[in-house]
């Protein structure tokens, strides 16, 4: 699976939107960006995946690249409770496992 | 509450003891996972059960752990001899489908004295 980059941590304010950068510049044609967070003490939690177009859901909206080399995760009206570790992912569905190959994420603070 | 479960929580044990672990997950889920979670790490895969097969083993994966789903329901983690180094959040997780969400529970924090 391709390699992911995400900077360590981000601030921000209650109310308005977060937006979470992500780099997958080796990602390959048939492998799907993937968002899930970890709240402290809590296991990770699913949150949204795309492979080319844009994706929106209850949570969040996934924005991706033309190129596909780059997204970012948009939380439209963070809360104190979105305050987390968000890991992005890029996952191939091809093999027998599928799984998941975690880096070590963007911690969120959501402030006041 | 229908989620994936992880019994116990915590557990604290003595360098040497083995330890085993729990896992329930979502009962219409066929797809099983196990991962580990060191301080400052995200989780690390260590296997996959499809039913109960077990069809995948991550090189992290030593010979003092084995891993069962005996019947394709619930899973058990073992972890012999343990050493200091096996001191992690041990993760659970379940899904429906290949290239499906996968649910996490909550995880065991093992602590090795």
């Amino acid at each position: 699976d391709a390699k992911t980059t995400q900077p360590p941590s981000m601030d921000c304010a209650e109310g308005r939107a977060a937006n979470l950068p992500c780099n997958h510049s080796t990602i390959s044609g048939n492998e799907y960006v993937y968002w899930y967070r970890q709240i402290h003490s809590q296991g990770p939690q699913y949150i949204i995946h795309g492979l080319k177009n844009n994706e929106t859901n209850e949570m969040a909206s996934l924005i991706i690249t033309e190129d596909r080399k780059s997204s970012t995760l948009i939380l439209p009206h963070a809360t104190l409770r979105d305050t987390a570790v968000y890991y992005c992912i890029v996952r191939s569905l091809e093999g027998t496992a599928s799984k998941l190959t975690f880096g070590t994420g963007t911690r969120l603070q959501v402030t006041l | 509450d229908t989620g994936v479960s992880q019994d116990p929580r915590h557990k604290i044990t003595k360098r040497g003891q083995n330890v085993t672990f729990r896992c329930d997950p979502i009962s219409e889920h066929n797809r099983l996972y196990w991962y580990r979670q060191t301080l400052g790490q995200g989780p690390e895969f260590l296997t996959y059960f499809q039913n109960e097969a077990q069809l995948e083993k991550s090189r992290l994966l030593s010979d003092r752990f084995s891993a069962e789903r005996p019947k394709g329901s619930f899973s058990t983690l073992e972890i012999q001899r343990t050493e200091q180094g096996d001191s992690a959040m041990y993760l659970c997780a379940s899904s429906p489908r290949r290239g499906g969400e996968q649910f996490f529970g909550p995880g065991t924090r093992l602590t090795v004295l």
